[in-house]
């Protein structure tokens, strides 16, 4: 099963402050990725974990941002003094061991004012 | 890092033509290119890739060639219908399962 559930779908907040958003794959799968998607543009990868390991984080990801993935399951990502540059689509995917091809949630998309 | 380029960023067709998008990549290590279709307000969904060992893959009216030497991989969608409009990304992704490197996306309309 390649499900992936996210949450919120939506979130929109004042500059300054802090969001989390949380992925949950449906079942179990040793990578996780967080991408980040603006308008027009192709996903931007952000970070992804094997397991509880975060592996790898993008140039992208600002010390504003951290990531968990606490029991190597379901992934949380923080933003802290949110930026109206924050404002976009935050999409989690998993990689199934099955087919080797990552999948998508459906996102949050997030609206900074 | 990898760089991945896609072309045309739009795409107009009439329903029942071809439509081709073309990608090249910069890391000739790449060994994973994947497709991804993205409707409005949806997720990029699945819809064929190719390994590296490969040179096409055909699923129905959607078929992906790639040329390792030129550093180029293309989507050929046969027989489009309004319901392939949406934006198509292409990706590349390295050796040892790390992240995808997106295009910019194209944008096909298939007119009726």
């Amino acid at each position: 099963d390649t499900g992936v559930s996210q949450d919120p779908r939506h979130k929109i907040t004042k500059r300054g402050q802090n969001v989390t958003f949380r992925c949950d794959p449906i079942s179990e799968h040793n990578r996780l990725y967080w991408y980040r998607q603006t308008l027009g543009q192709g996903p931007e990868f952000l970070t992804y974990f094997q397991n509880e390991a975060q592996l790898e984080k993008s140039r992208l990801l600002s010390d504003r941002f951290s990531a968990e993935r606490p029991k190597g399951s379901f992934s949380t990502l923080e933003i802290q003094r949110t930026e109206q540059g924050d404002s976009a689509m935050y999409l989690c995917a998993i990689l199934s061991r099955a087919t080797d091809t990552q999948y998508f949630g459906p996102g949050t998309r997030l609206t900074v004012l | 890092g990898e760089n991945v380029e896609q072309h045309p960023s739009t795409l107009s067709v009439q329903e029942g033509d071809s439509a081709v998008i073309k990608c090249t990549y910069s890391d000739s290590a790449s060994n994973y290119f994947p497709w991804y279709k993205q409707e409005l307000g949806k997720r990029p969904q699945l819809i064929i890739d190719i390994r590296s060992n490969v040179g096409e893959k055909k699923d129905q009216r959607i078929a992906v060639t790639l040329n390792k030497t030129a550093k180029h991989f293309s989507l050929h969608i046969t027989e489009t219908q309004p319901e392939d409009s949406a934006v198509y990304f292409c990706a590349a992704r390295g050796p040892g399962y790390s992240t995808l490197t997106f295009g910019k996306g194209t944008m096909l309309l298939v007119s009726p």
